[in-house]
């Protein structure tokens, strides 16, 4: 198994530009996530989905956009980029219940210039 | 609303055990304790999670105080692959899911 794969490891981006980070998993897991991690602070949760389809935010989802159209994959798209969402993102899945573990992607690192 | 808190940073000695606190003073009676931990910018990676009963795997061991207000991350000889932020997190698998919600954790600095 892959596990959680991202796309791109890296990626600069103009002030309005928009772009998709990719993200899928191989593991059959129900949950989803999307985290972002500024330099020196915690990961916050952007949006989240427990299943095909069904999609909800998180703390702080303003700027970003998800689709959950199949079980293996959850792209997050970011309109209009901003400074502000210079970051590295990162995105997660799981299968819920007791033994929840959650598996994490390597990351995206975005800049917005 | 932070459910959790912990010290902002530890260190340890190399061999020894690292014990990291956590207070969750507000933990209610679904929901459990989980512990991650991120090295170095990567993505972060799961170690042990507890209900009311203490938990060994073998990564760790975690000591959940029989008021479960607290708990104890136990790294019994850690070494300088160990140095990593931990987070301890509480979640209610039954009315939350799966939703992990991360605070600040603790840095943990191995020392040789």
């Amino acid at each position: 198994n892959a596990g959680v794969t991202q796309t791109p490891k890296f990626r600069i981006l103009k002030i309005g530009q928009s772009m998709t980070l990719q993200c899928t998993q191989d593991m059959n897991h129900n949950y989803m996530y999307w985290y972002r991690q500024d330099p020196g602070m915690g990961l916050k949760l952007i949006y989240y989905s427990v299943g095909a389809g069904i999609t909800d935010k998180g703390e702080v989802p303003n700027g970003y956009n998800v689709s959950r159209s199949t079980t293996e994959d959850f792209p997050l798209r970011l309109e209009l980029a901003a400074p502000s969402q210079t970051s590295v993102y990162f995105c997660a899945s799981s299968r819920v219940g007791v033994n929840t573990e959650a598996f994490f992607g390597q990351g995206t690192r975005l800049t917005v210039v | 609303d932070a459910k959790t808190t912990q010290p902002t940073s530890m260190d340890c000695a190399e061999g020894r055990a690292a014990n990291l606190p956590c207070n969750h003073s507000t933990i209610s009676g679904n929901e459990y304790v989980y512990w991650y931990r991120q090295i170095h910018s990567q993505g972060p990676q799961y170690i042990i999670h507890g209900l009311k009963n203490n938990e060994t795997n073998e990564m760790a061991s975690l000591i959940i105080t029989e008021d479960r207000k607290s708990s104890t991350l136990i790294l019994p000889h850690a070494t300088l692959r160990d140095t990593a932020v931990y987070y301890c997190i509480v979640l209610d698998l039954y009315n939350q899911g799966g939703k992990l919600i991360f605070g600040q954790g603790t840095e943990l600095s191995v020392k040789p």
